[in-house]
């Protein structure tokens, strides 16, 4: 079965400070997502990588940026946390291949920020 | 841009019984896919059911049906002989173009 983890499934942190999501996951997988989940909202795309080092923004890419060192790992970055980005956060990941669509999603990080 | 519109924020059904979830979207491409996705209470989210827009059949998955009306853009989500189990959130979602475009969602309660 394809595993997609998360680091933290809750945190906590103040307005201001760096936060770093890390989403890590084991099929060797190309594609990688990372959204944001809100009541009312559904799941907005905040960025993806298709492959190491590439990115593209999603719908909402203000105040985060990503980071794909590696294959396996795809980091979500909040510059300066405020409390509007306070949310749950979801990864994906998602095989290349013309009908490769099914995402696996991880647990989620509930991210709070006072 | 797509849009996915899911019009019932909450749902309920009683145990075994029959319960249809909504969804309509929008697209002007010809090659997409739909997808119903659940997300129970703190669990991970997963794929529930899809369709090929090019396929006329409407997909079947056990207790899970969906009623695809190409024309009219509409994708409904049937769950037949409802369980406690299947209690969750529902996301209907659309893939074109390398990119998911997902509902608002709809809470589905089971009510023993």
């Amino acid at each position: 079965d394809v595993k997609v983890t998360q680091s933290s499934r809750y945190l906590v942190k103040r307005t201001g400070e760096k936060v770093f999501l890390e989403c890590v996951q084991d099929m060797d997988h190309e594609n990688m997502f990372w959204y944001r989940q809100d009541p009312g909202l559904g799941l907005r795309l905040i960025y993806f990588s298709y492959d190491v080092k590439m990115k593209e923004k999603g719908d909402i890419p203000e105040g985060y940026s990503v980071s794909r060192e590696k294959k396996e790992r795809f980091s979500l970055i909040l510059e300066s946390a405020s409390t509007n980005q306070t949310s749950m956060y979801l990864c994906a990941s998602r095989p290349q291949g013309l009908f490769s669509y099914e995402q696996y999603f991880g647990p989620g990080t509930r991210l709070t920020v006072t | 841009a797509q849009t996915v519109t899911q019009s019932q924020p909450e749902m309920s059904v009683q145990e075994a019984e029959t319960v249809t979830l909504s969804c309509t979207y929008d697209t002007s491409e010809s090659d997409y896919y739909l997808f119903w996705y659940k997300q129970p209470p703190s669990r991970q989210m997963i794929l529930v059911i899809r369709q090929e827009a090019y396929k006329q059949q409407n997909a079947t998955e056990n207790r899970f049906s969906v009623n695809f009306q190409k024309a009219a853009k509409s994708f409904s989500l049937k769950i037949s002989d409802s369980q406690l189990g299947d209690a969750a959130m529902y996301f209907c979602a659309s893939y074109t173009g390398n990119q998911f475009y997902f509902g608002t969602g709809t809470s589905l309660t089971v009510i023993p």
